[in-house]
């Protein structure tokens, strides 16, 4: 049972760079959701997904694309990688019963230089 | 604005009691989730209020206060593993978690 699978874990980009994270879940889960974790703050929500060929902005979603083909996943697409996207990316995905907990995958760890 | 706020960080003893505590102040309001965080990994889900009044799971127990925009999370028989972040987030009005900064729990022998 792998619930939420993150692809990469860990990528070093140069700036201008492009680059996908991959999110996949085996829950069936209608909610998806990418966030950025920096030291000192809290989780912030870039883009979230309501169902398949949905997506929605949240927080902090300059410099940010997401796509939801399948329902099973959730991309994330930098475009021209900025050193201030340098953080760790957190995939989560929930039941749309409206107050499912999140699962969340283990994380990808990008740096951009 | 939405804010969520709760201690940067705690030191407890390995068999103490630790109270974490959190305040909020969203846009509507439908519950408060606890989550803890070891170091490099992914946040696990702990607790849910949405009710006033404390929640207990073992050895961890969650208190809610909605007039007072306060919840906290009670550890109890502290032990090594529960060194951790715990992660305090408000469901607002959308059904959207606002999420505090967390508190790094460091517990020494």
């Amino acid at each position: 049972n792998a619930g939420v699978t993150q692809t990469p874990k860990f990528r070093v980009l140069k700036t201008g760079q492009s680059m996908t994270l991959l999110c996949a879940q085996d829950m069936n889960h209608e909610y998806m959701y990418w966030y950025r974790q920096d030291p000192g703050m809290g989780l912030r929500l870039i883009h979230y997904s309501v169902g398949e060929g949905t997506t929605a902005k949240g927080e902090v979603p300059d410099g940010y694309n997401v796509s939801r083909l399948k329902k099973q996943n959730f991309l994330l697409g930098l475009e021209s990688a900025a050193p201030s996207q340098t953080s760790v990316y957190f995939c989560a995905s929930r039941s749309p019963e409206e107050v499912q907990p999140q699962h969340f995958g283990d994380g990808t760890r990008l740096s951009i230089l | 604005g939405q804010n969520i706020d709760q201690p940067t960080e705690m030191t407890a003893t390995e068999g103490a009691i630790v109270q974490i505590n959190c305040t909020y102040q969203t846009s509507g309001f439908n519950g408060l989730f606890w989550y803890q965080q070891h170091a490099g990994e992914a946040p696990t889900f702990l607790s849910y209020n949405v009710l006033d009044g404390l929640e207990e799971k073992g050895r961890f127990s969650s208190f809610l206060s909605r007039s007072k925009g306060y919840s906290y999370l009670l550890l109890k028989e502290l032990q090594m593993k529960d060194s951790a972040s715990y992660l305090c987030a408000s469901l607002d009005g959308n059904y959207q978690l606002i999420w505090g900064a967390g508190t790094k729990l460091i517990i020494k022998p």
